[in-house]
């Protein structure tokens, strides 16, 4: 079993649409959750992190977060073109020891928003 | 406030000859790790630095790769000698500390092409 699992995708929706992503993982001792967005030939960008469970918005962006069922999401209302990229799901290690802040990716969902 | 430099953007070498990245970590950041990021896939962590002491190297292949952070500032990757599997992106991050609540910032990457 994969340590933190996405859908590789491609996951296509039309332009306005909401676009919801999805991550699970296995470390049940995980304390910190992240989103990135990766462009076409360039490096991962932070656009999300969440800490406990629930909800967090922040403009079109919300990330949900379910430790319980070891499950984090983010969705994008509105979509555009724009967001046309892929996203990675990254969880962090709270155990003491080597794995304290390890960063482990998916392997990430490539979304792709058609107008 | 500057971002994560590194240096060369792109390096294409022949299979057995050695090649070495450099990072320079955003000021004041404390922890800086290196990942390998090969195509369809998500970063994977080769090594982790808390100031210039290794924290985590349990998936950087110690017989052809090394990496160094002398002075608790920048730091060097190595890869002596390369494979045709090493071909990928070369990915340095930073963050202030090492805890699971810190955010962490890519440099814009190095694509390695081993030949």
């Amino acid at each position: 079993q994969k340590e933190v699992e996405q859908n590789s995708g491609p996951l296509s929706v039309p332009e306005g649409a909401i676009a919801s992503l999805n991550c699970t993982y296995s470390d049940r001792g995980s304390q910190s959750f992240f989103w990135y967005r990766q462009y076409s030939g360039k490096s991962p960008e932070l656009i999300m992190s969440i800490y406990s469970n629930g909800d967090k918005e922040d403009g079109r962006f919300t990330a949900q977060l379910n430790k319980a069922s070891q499950y984090v999401s983010l969705l994008i209302r509105d979509s555009q073109p724009s967001d046309s990229a892929t996203y990675l799901c990254a969880v962090r290690g709270g155990a003491g020891g080597t794995s304290y802040g390890k960063l482990t990716f998916g392997q990430g969902t490539i979304l792709t928003v058609h107008p | 406030e500057a971002g994560v430099a590194q240096s060369p953007r792109y390096k294409i070498i022949e299979k057995r000859q050695s090649v070495a990245f450099w990072c320079n970590p955003i000021s004041g950041h404390a922890t800086l790790y290196w990942y390998q990021q090969i195509l369809g896939q998500g970063p994977k962590l080769l090594i982790q630095f808390q100031n210039n002491g290794v924290v985590d190297d349990s998936q950087l292949p110690k017989d052809r790769f090394s990496a160094e952070r002398l002075k608790g500032v920048d730091s060097t990757l190595k890869i002596q000698p390369a494979k045709l599997e090493d071909s990928a992106v070369y990915l340095c991050a930073s963050s202030l500390r090492r805890t699971p609540y810190n955010e962490q910032f890519f440099g814009p990457g190095t694509r390695l092409t081993v030949l």
